[in-house]
């Protein structure tokens, strides 16, 4: 089946560790994206890739990274530098066209302790 | 900035009616636009997408886009109580560059 997979589905984090949030694809689109959402509110953009080896910064990139060495995957690190972690993370993929709705991983749920 | 305002609700209505959800856009270069649903606690699954003015209709959807009054609704008709969601209205500028997402409107179908 196609889809995108997220892992894990919950996380747990320490203050002042880095921990990375897989995201893989298997529809063969081109462009992935990395959004957060915190509770009430839409979800607000961090990071996002249109080719392999290229990504460009969204929103609220600050105090995170990405990479984008496979087209299937676009992993996301919340390092230490972002101060307020805690939230629901989604990765999405779509096609490059004006009009390409973008489809939704299960998203993962950090949470620091 | 591109922005994309939705009340946030609870939105109610009676099962069997038609909910009318609204969203506006603040920038005009946006030329898509898209409908999610979301329950609690799970991802944002699409409902419909629309790009030319008018209406465009899937099933018991109807989405419309007024682009002179930088406006889009989501029409459910014959809602059920399944339908009680949290709705996203979310606008593209055209390139594949992430899109901008609402804050939400929360929908509760009263059986």
């Amino acid at each position: 089946d196609g889809g995108i997979t997220q892992s894990p589905k919950y996380l747990f984090r320490k203050e002042g560790q880095n921990v990375t949030l897989s995201c893989e694809q298997n529809l063969n689109h081109d462009a992935m994206y990395w959004y957060r959402q915190d509770p009430g509110q839409g979800l607000r953009l961090i990071y996002y890739s249109q080719i392999v080896n290229d990504f460009q910064k969204g929103d609220i990139a600050e105090g995170y990274s990405v990479s984008r060495e496979k087209k299937e995957s676009f992993p996301l690190t919340v390092t230490s530098a972002q101060k307020n972690p805690t939230a629901f993370y989604l990765c999405a993929s779509s096609i490059m066209t004006s009009a390409a709705e973008a489809f939704f991983g299960q998203g993962t749920r950090l949470t620091v302790v | 900035q591109k922005e994309v305002e939705q009340n946030s609700g609870p939105l109610s209505v009676p099962e069997g009616a038609i909910a009318s959800l609204n969203c506006t856009y603040s920038d005009r270069g946006s030329q898509s636009f898209f409908w999610y649903r979301q329950y609690s606690g799970k991802s944002p699954e699409l409902i419909m997408f629309i790009y030319s003015n008018g209406d465009k209709e899937d099933g018991r959807f109807t989405a419309q886009l007024n682009k002179a009054s930088q406006y889009v609704s989501l029409l459910i008709r014959d809602s059920q109580p399944s339908d009680s969601a949290t709705y996203l209205c979310a606008s593209s500028g055209g390139g594949a560059d992430g899109l901008t997402f609402g804050k939400g409107t929360h929908l509760i179908i009263q059986p």
